[in-house]
C-alpha cells in the first residue's frame, strides 16, 4: 500500500501557483519524498525529490515540514500543460524498497 | 537509447492467448521496473530487477505472469493464458541504480510510454 495520502483532485487558475499537499506521517528516516506526474496517455514523469531540506529545480519546489510528516509540491506559475495526475511517493534507498504509487491528485489548470 | 522504449505500443489479443511485452531501458541503467495501470488508477507495481535478477517480484498477481532480464538490459514481461482482467497499460521504467541513491538522483525512474494490452 502507498504510504502517502493526497487529495483526489484540485483546480488551479492558469498563471497562479499550484500547491499540492501530501501527507506521509509514517515516513522513516531513510525514506525520500518523490514527486512524479502523469499527463494523459503518457508514462509518469519525474519532477523532484528530497529528504528533509526544501528543494527547487526548473519544474517545481518541494517544501518538506520539519517533522517530515507532510510535504507540498509547488508549481510557481501553472500553465494548461501542467494539467496532470501528480503522485507523491516515499521510498527508501535500502535494498528491496520500490516505488509504490497511490491514486495521486488530479490537478486541473483552468484558463 | 535516449529513453525507455516499450513494444508493442498496442496489443489486442484473445482470452487464453500468450503475450510478450518488451522493454528496452536507458543504456547503463541497472534497475528495471514493471508496473501496470488500469483506467483511473495509479501505476501498480509488478516486479523490479537489479541487473539480471528479480529483486522484488511481490507484485506479480499470479503465476501466469513472469518477467525475465537475461542480460541485464532488455526485459520481457510474459503473460500466459490471458484473461480480460489483464487488460491494462503495462509500464516499464529504469533507473541508474535501485540501491545506491544517497540523494544523488540515481534512483529516479524514467518511464516508457507503455504497452496497452486489450484482452477480448
Amino acid at each position: 500500500d502507498a504510504k502517502t495520502t493526497q487529495p483526489p483532485s484540485m483546480d488551479c487558475a492558469e498563471g497562479r501557483a499550484a500547491n499540492l499537499p501530501c501527507n506521509h506521517s509514517t515516513i522513516s528516516g531513510n525514506e525520500y519524498v518523490y514527486w512524479y506526474r502523469q499527463i494523459h496517455s503518457q508514462g509518469p514523469q519525474y519532477i523532484i525529490h528530497g529528504l528533509k531540506n526544501n528543494e527547487t529545480n526548473e519544474m517545481a519546489s518541494l517544501i518538506i515540514t520539519e517533522d517530515r510528516k507532510s510535504s507540498t509540491l509547488i508549481l510557481p506559475h501553472a500553465t494548461l500543460r501542467d494539467t496532470a495526475v501528480y503522485y507523491c511517493i516515499v521510498r527508501g534507498f535500502l535494498y528491496g524498497q520500490n516505488f509504490v504509487f497511490g491514486p495521486g491528485t488530479r490537478l486541473s489548470v483552468l484558463p | 537509447g535516449a529513453g525507455v522504449s516499450q513494444t508493442p505500443s498496442n496489443k489486442v489479443t484473445e482470452k487464453g492467448k500468450y503475450v510478450e511485452l518488451r522493454c528496452d531501458p536507458i543504456s547503463g541503467h541497472t534497475a528495471l521496473y514493471w508496473y501496470r495501470q488500469s483506467l483511473g488508477q495509479g501505476p501498480e507495481f509488478l516486479i523490479y530487477f537489479q541487473g539480471t535478477g528479480a529483486a522484488d517480484d511481490s507484485g506479480l498477481p499470479n503465476d501466469r505472469f513472469f518477467a525475465v532480464r537475461p542480460e541485464g538490459s532488455v526485459s520481457t514481461l510474459k503473460i500466459q493464458r490471458t484473461e480480460r482482467g489483464d487488460s491494462a497499460v503495462y509500464l516499464c521504467a529504469s533507473s541508474f541504480s535501485a540501491t545506491r541513491d544517497r540523494g544523488s538522483g540515481a534512483n529516479v525512474l524514467t518511464f516508457g510510454a507503455g504497452s496497452r494490452l486489450t484482452v477480448l
